[in-house]
């Protein structure tokens, strides 16, 4: 257990749905990270918050909408997907955006029909 | 090219030692990482090493870093069939804090 957790750790959902992903951290960490792992590439980042605000955003395509309620808990919010973006989307967390070694959640592994 | 690069696949033998290769191409990379995923999980740091440093060991892991030529490895020491797992390399780039840099990862498979 890395205290980073992740909900749901699988999702099948079709192009016309929309569907969220979960990630909290009890680690009492501000910064937390969105990464995405697919088969062909290596692990992408794709969002980074510190202190509920957005520091990072590497040119992600618009369907993918993160949010930050507070600085334990990290959304990814998902609609018009397309099969392509079928990953696992990693989620992690380190003390502040600047310094200490990320924590990593175990994923949610999604199937985009 | 790619930023960090490892090679695909490793195969040991349980008890020999195993090395993962990395490369680099950021000479202002700070801080470099080896991260290892078992199957169905997250990432798991493993080590990471400070960029003015040569070598750092942790029991059975030693980590060699030659900056002039950009080059990481990861020693594993008395290879246990539970080290089977990817390996990835990530670089922290110096101008830009935390944010990770990853390589494709290397598939370490250990046969009993």
């Amino acid at each position: 257990e890395t205290g980073v957790t992740q909900t749901p750790r699988h999702l099948v959902m079709g192009m016309t749905n929309k569907k969220s992903l979960k990630c909290e951290q009890h680690l009492g960490h501000n910064a937390m990270y969105w990464y995405k792992q697919s088969a062909k590439k290596p692990l992408e980042l794709m969002f980074v918050y510190s202190l509920e605000e957005r520091v990072e955003n590497n040119s992600v395509p618009s369907r993918f909408s993160p949010e930050c309620p507070n600085s334990s808990h990290l959304f990814l919010h998902l609609h018009t997907l397309q099969p392509e973006d079928s990953a696992l989307y990693l989620c992690a967390s380190s003390q502040d955006e600047f310094r200490g070694e990320q924590f990593f959640g175990p994923g949610t592994r999604l199937t985009v029909l | 090219g790619e930023d960090v690069e490892q090679s695909l696949f490793l195969s040991v033998r349980e008890g020999d030692s195993s090395v993962i290769n990395c490369t680099y191409t950021d000479s202002s990379s700070t801080y470099l990482y080896w991260y290892k995923q078992e199957p169905g999980a997250g990432l798991q740091l493993l080590t990471y090493i400070f960029s003015n440093m040569d070598m750092k060991q942790d029991q059975r892991l030693t980590v060699l870093l030659n900056k002039k030529d950009k080059h990481l490895s990861l020693r594993i020491a008395d290879t246990q069939t539970g080290d089977s797992a990817i390996y990835f390399c990530a670089e922290s780039k110096g101008n830009a804090g935390n944010m990770l840099t990853f390589g494709g990862g290397t598939r370490l498979m250990v046969k009993p």
